[in-house]
């Protein structure tokens, strides 16, 4: 699977858009882009993932560059409940397949 | 529709003593994984399976082992604890459409 590098930490006001960049320059055709979170001591959450269209659920959107080689995810309005590790994950949709987690961003909402 | 459940939820261990800890899913999914997370570091794989009566190893297989007789259920058994095995540990189950769903962990002490 494909590497992908995140900032390590970064903050947003509460009530403001996050927005969290990924670079995964080596992504290949068949890769999706995931995106999950956890917030302290729980089990990861899965939030959204997409191929190559731009895709939005109830919890955020996912914006991939035509390239692929990067992308961001948007909490449209953060509360201070979204304060997690965020984990970008690229990988081949098939049946078993194992997530690699990184070190993700720490995304600290304030009010 | 619990989705993961994993017991127990904490519990500490003598160096050498052994114990199972359990994870059961009523989703009906075949693949399901056993990680581990370290404070302030991101997932490791330690096993996962595909399906009953397969199952293969991950990133940080030692000291451990896993059976799965039943699609619901995939326990992780440490022979002899050691205290490099203090960890929060997160069963996972996942189908291809929703991603991976994460149990709450286990939190384990090795003293």
């Amino acid at each position: 699977d494909a590497k992908t590098t995140q900032p390590p930490s970064m903050d947003c006001a509460e009530g403001r858009a996050a927005n969290l960049p990924c670079n995964h320059s080596t992504i290949s055709g068949n890769e999706y882009v995931y995106w999950y979170r956890q917030i302290h001591s729980q089990g990861p959450q899965y939030i959204i993932h997409g191929l190559k269209n731009n895709e939005t659920n109830e919890m955020a959107s996912l914006i991939i560059t035509e390239d692929r080689k990067s992308s961001t995810l948007i909490l449209p309005h953060a509360t201070l409940r979204d304060t997690a590790v965020y984990y970008c994950i690229v990988r081949v949709e098939a049946a078993g397949n194992k997530l690699t987690f990184g070190g993700g961003t720490r995304v600290l909402v304030k009010p | 529709n619990a989705g993961v459940t994993q017991t127990p939820k904490f519990r500490i261990l003598k160096i050498g003593q052994s114990m199972t800890l359990q994870c059961a899913q009523d989703m009906n999914h075949n693949y399901m994984y056993w990680y581990r997370q370290d404070p302030g570091m991101g997932l490791k794989l330690i096993y996962y399976s595909v399906g009953a009566g397969i199952t293969d190893k991950g990133e940080v297989p030692n000291g451990y082992n896993v059976s799965r007789s039943t699609t619901e259920d995939f326990p992780l058994r440490l022979e002899l604890a050691a205290p490099s095995q203090t960890s929060v540990y997160f069963c996972a189950s996942s189908s291809i459409a929703l991603g991976y769903t994460f149990g709450s962990g286990t939190r384990l002490t090795v003293v």
